[in-house]
């Protein structure tokens, strides 16, 4: 079965340091893997994803995530954090089952950016 | 503007007082879901549409309806309100359910809370 691990469910970093945010992923198929940010009292946007292209995918606001198939993983990074960055953070597995594809959410990750 | 509207943004009801938040996509989008968010359980889906007069039950589908009669609109049905039906809604559109590739665009969310 299909699932998401988000290993943090909170990571705190002062601003201008690097920014790490790890998942972990089971799949039967081929997936794609997404990042989503949410801002306090947002709704959810799309930073990155990766869709069996490269493996290194670049996103919004200098993040970025690599997709390394032996260790299921999908990394969330980012060089410097910013007090803009803080928010929470959803890695999702997106898999085909049947004819439909099911998105499979992570249980999220609050970036914390001290000053 | 491509957008996905949700009403009403905020909605404070009692237990049993049947309620429809509404769901709006200006974008054309076959696939249409449903989602719950709440503490430490990231995003729950409760139903998905693939199209019009198609629509499938998702992981906490129970307490809730939905119905699809035009491929713009999506309303989420709750019959008979409960507390543990207090959350935060959203609602989500996509090009394709068939291609999990497909990003998905959020409404801004409506806040529910069931007394």
């Amino acid at each position: 079965a299909q699932s998401v691990t988000q290993l943090d469910s909170h990571v705190s970093v002062s601003e201008g340091t690097p920014v790490l945010l790890r998942c972990n992923y089971s799949s039967s198929y081929s997936p794609s893997l997404f990042w989503y940010v949410q801002h306090p009292n947002k709704g959810l946007q799309l930073l990155l994803k990766y869709t069996s292209a490269a493996t290194l995918v670049k996103g919004i606001n200098g993040f970025e995530a690599e997709f390394k198939k032996s260790e299921t993983s999908f990394h969330l990074t980012k060089p410097s954090a910013h007090m803009s960055d803080a928010a929470e953070y959803f890695c999702v597995v997106s898999d085909h089952l049947d004819s439909n594809y099911q998105l499979i959410w992570g249980a999220g990750t609050k970036l914390i950016i001290k000053p | 503007e491509a957008q996905v509207t949700q009403n009403p943004r905020y909605l404070i009801t009692v237990t049993g007082k049947k309620l429809t938040v509404t769901c709006s996509q200006n974008m054309n989008h076959e696939y249409m879901s449903w989602y719950r968010q709440d503490p430490g359980l990231g995003l729950r889906q409760i139903y998905y549409s693939m199209n019009v007069e198609v629509t499938d039950k998702g992981d906490v589908p129970e307490g809730y309806k939905v119905s699809r009669k035009e491929k713009r609109n999506f309303p989420l049905i709750l019959e008979s309100p409960s507390p543990n039906q207090t959350s935060l809604y959203f609602c989500t559109s996509s090009s394709s359910g068939l291609r999990s590739s497909y990003e998905q665009y959020f409404g801004p969310g409506t806040r529910l809370t069931v007394t």
